[in-house]
């Protein structure tokens, strides 16, 4: 049972380069969620889905589409990448029902945007 | 979603007993109240959650008082690896739980 795992781990883009952030997660959940993390900030929600097919916009979505083709995976794209989108990339999962306030969280993205 | 209100940093020293209170003047009725912790590098993690009252687990305590606008995190006999940020937040239960992440307290324990 792996949890929530993301690749890649590290990656460094030029401006205008686009790429696909995965989270894959084992625990059968129906929600799931992408987050970026600037330098000693909270996390901030970019979007999220309540169940395969679905996606929704969080707080600073722009920049940034996503696609849950798979009740497991969670796909974060980047179209045309900016330094703005510099940042750690956390994605979580949590379940339907009343534990769905405790998210599990996977390692993190560092993204550099040069 | 309610807004929280956090000490930005807190010290302490291994052995004491650490308490961070979080406000959230303005938590609905379906709102419960989640502690993360998050160690540089890595994701949150979930430590405890509560509705009102005590909540204890094998790693924290949580307080509620009665009027639900503040709650207190007590990490009892903090160590070295008690370091870290702890964000608390609160939810609703009904529809999305889409969590609102404050910059936390940074909680720095010394030898």
């Amino acid at each position: 049972n792996a949890g929530v795992t993301q690749t890649p781990k590290f990656r460094v883009l030029k401006t205008g380069q686009s790429m696909t952030l995965l989270c894959a997660q084992d625990m059968n959940h129906e929600y799931m969620y992408w987050y970026r993390q600037d330098p000693g900030m909270g996390l901030r929600l970019i979007h999220y889905s309540v169940g395969e097919g679905t996606t929704a916009k969080g707080e600073v979505p722009d920049g940034y589409n996503v696609s849950r083709l798979k009740k497991q995976n969670f796909l974060l794209g980047l179209e045309s990448a900016a330094p703005s989108q510099t940042s750690v990339y956390f994605c979580a999962s949590s379940p339907l029902g009343r534990e769905r306030e405790t998210q599990y969280f996977g390692p993190g993205t560092r993204l550099l945007v040069l | 979603l309610a807004k929280t209100t956090q000490p930005i940093s807190m010290d302490s020293y291994e052995g004491q007993e650490v308490n961070i209170t979080c406000s959230h003047n303005n938590i609905a009725t379906n709102d419960y109240i989640t502690w993360y912790q998050q160690f540089p590098s890595q994701g949150p993690r979930f430590i405890i959650q509560g509705y009102k009252t005590k909540v204890t687990n094998e790693v924290a305590s949580l307080f509620i008082p009665a009027d639900r606008k503040s709650s207190t995190l007590s990490l009892p006999r903090v160590s070295l690896s008690d370091t870290a940020v702890y964000y608390c937040l609160v939810g609703e239960t009904g529809g999305y739980n889409k969590l609102i992440f404050g910059a936390g307290t940074r909680l720095a324990v010394h030898p």
